[in-house]
């Protein structure tokens, strides 16, 4: 049974470039949930989908940040244009029943602006 | 003042000793949970818990609504346990979003 699956698990870019970070949910499961991870922060909720509709985008920094669900295997988080305060591991999570099952995260994605 | 609190912030343990890991909250819960976190590594869901206790293996948690409390045990504790292990809450509301605590570095020395 695959996990969630994230892509890059790295990547490098200069400041002012667009960064695309992709997510595929297990399959069968409803929510799908964006992290940021800082040393400074910790774990922060960016946003979350069910059945592929955004519920919760609150924790998206600001306009820069944008993500989809354009169906249930997929998400992305786009970031435009990136800056070097937006360095930071970046979890995508999943749950089949979010408050009654708990949330699988995928490997994380380490980005760095440079 | 955080709304999750863990402690202690680093602990260090030798192979074998019996290890616990504290956590404070101070708002409604549906839920608890212990997540761990292995350096460079992903995220694991340990427990997801709302009452009483829940045992996997060598893990044990348990929770005390009323005094907003949960403990993470680890008995006979191996070098691969060293890990962060962090506390999250879930709202109130079943669908709420998580609240995470900053974590606790676990490291154990054969």
């Amino acid at each position: 049974d695959a996990g969630v699956i994230q892509s890059p698990r790295h990547e490098v870019t200069e400041m002012g470039q667009e960064v695309t970070l992709r997510c595929k949910p297990i399959s069968g499961h409803d929510y799908l949930f964006w992290y940021r991870q800082t040393m400074m922060r910790g774990l922060e909720l960016l946003i979350y989908f069910n059945n592929n509709v955004p519920i919760d985008d609150s924790g998206m920094p600001e306009d820069r940040f944008s993500a989809k669900m354009p169906n249930a295997s997929f998400s992305t988080l786009k970031i435009q244009p990136s800056e070097p305060r937006d360095s930071a591991v970046y979890f995508c999570a999943s749950s089949p029943l979010w408050g009654r099952q708990p949330q699988h995260f995928g490997d994380g994605t380490r980005l760095s602006i440079l | 003042k955080n709304e999750v609190e863990q402690s202690p912030q680093n602990l260090t343990a030798q192979e074998g000793e019996f290890i616990t890991i504290n956590c404070s909250y101070s708002v409604g819960i549906s839920a608890l949970h212990w997540l761990q976190q292995h350096p460079g590594g992903g995220i694991v869901s340990l427990f997801m818990l709302s009452s009483g206790k829940k045992k996997h293996g060598r893990l044990i948690a348990t929770i005390n609504i009323q005094e907003k409390h949960s403990s993470l045990h680890i008995t006979a504790s191996h070098p691969r346990d060293s890990a962060v292990y962090i506390c999250a809450v879930t709202g109130a509301g079943y669908t709420d979003k998580l609240i995470f605590g900053t974590g606790t570095r676990l490291q154990v020395f054969p």
